[in-house]
């Protein structure tokens, strides 16, 4: 079964810092990947997606994720965090012809932006 | 455009009892999925609906269960509930060769 991984639950970072999120995930197949931010009390939003193409993808917000098919991987950044990014961040993987009607969430990270 | 809308959006429930959670996808939409977003688990995929018939289930007990209305608007429906369904039930939308579901706010169910 695919499965989505992502390593740190808990980052707090000050602002101006640089961020990285790992993703992996665990499909041979072809993928759709997703990076989807709740902000407190909100619903889950969009970021970023990744269907084929160009492996670097920007977002909103000035987020970018770049696909490494080698690594399984599928990692977020922002060169420079401000405290409205505080929030949780999931990544997804969707298998096969781009359905998103079966997402698959890793645990989420939790990021703490301090002002 | 009007987004997904779930009701109620808080629920309070006795062990035993059956509850049944509504979604309202964006106009247009045929797809709707289920979520249920709980501390320990984070966010699991129930099952996905198009044109009325699920196409997608995941590995949740037969307590389980949904449908999807003519004009695309889902229920869920959980019976015999238990302590542990206690959960935000998150409800997604989207279109025909769509690349992105949106989600609605959710329904926070509290089973006591």
């Amino acid at each position: 079964a695919q499965s989505v991984s992502q390593h740190n639950h808990h980052v707090i970072l000050s602002e101006a810092a640089s961020l990285e999120l790992g993703c992996n995930y665990s499909y041979g197949g072809t993928v759709n990947l997703f990076w989807y931010v709740q902000y407190p009390g909100q619903h889950l939003q969009l970021l970023l997606k990744y269907f084929s193409g160009d492996p670097l993808v920007k977002g909103i917000k000035g987020f970018e994720a770049e696909f490494i098919k080698s690594k399984f991987s599928f990692n977020l950044r922002k060169p420079s965090v401000q405290w409205s990014d505080t929030a949780e961040y999931f990544c997804a993987v969707t298998v096969g012809s781009g359905n998103t009607g079966k997402l698959i969430f890793g645990q989420g990270t939790t990021l703490q932006v301090k002002p | 455009k009007a987004g997904v809308t779930q009701t109620p959006r808080y629920l309070i429930k006795t062990r035993g009892q059956q509850v049944t959670l509504s979604c309202s996808p964006i106009s247009g939409h045929r797809s709707v999925s289920w979520y249920q977003q709980t501390p320990g688990q984070g966010l699991q995929f129930l099952f996905e609906y198009f044109s009325e018939t699920q196409r997608n289930k995941g590995n949740f007990p037969g307590r389980f269960s949904g449908r999807q209305f003519s004009n695309s608007r889902s229920e869920m429906n959980v019976s015999t509930l238990e302590l542990g369904d206690s959960a935000l039930y998150l409800c997604a939308s989207g279109s025909v060769g769509s690349t992105e579901a949106f989600f609605g706010q959710g329904t926070r169910l509290t089973v006591v």
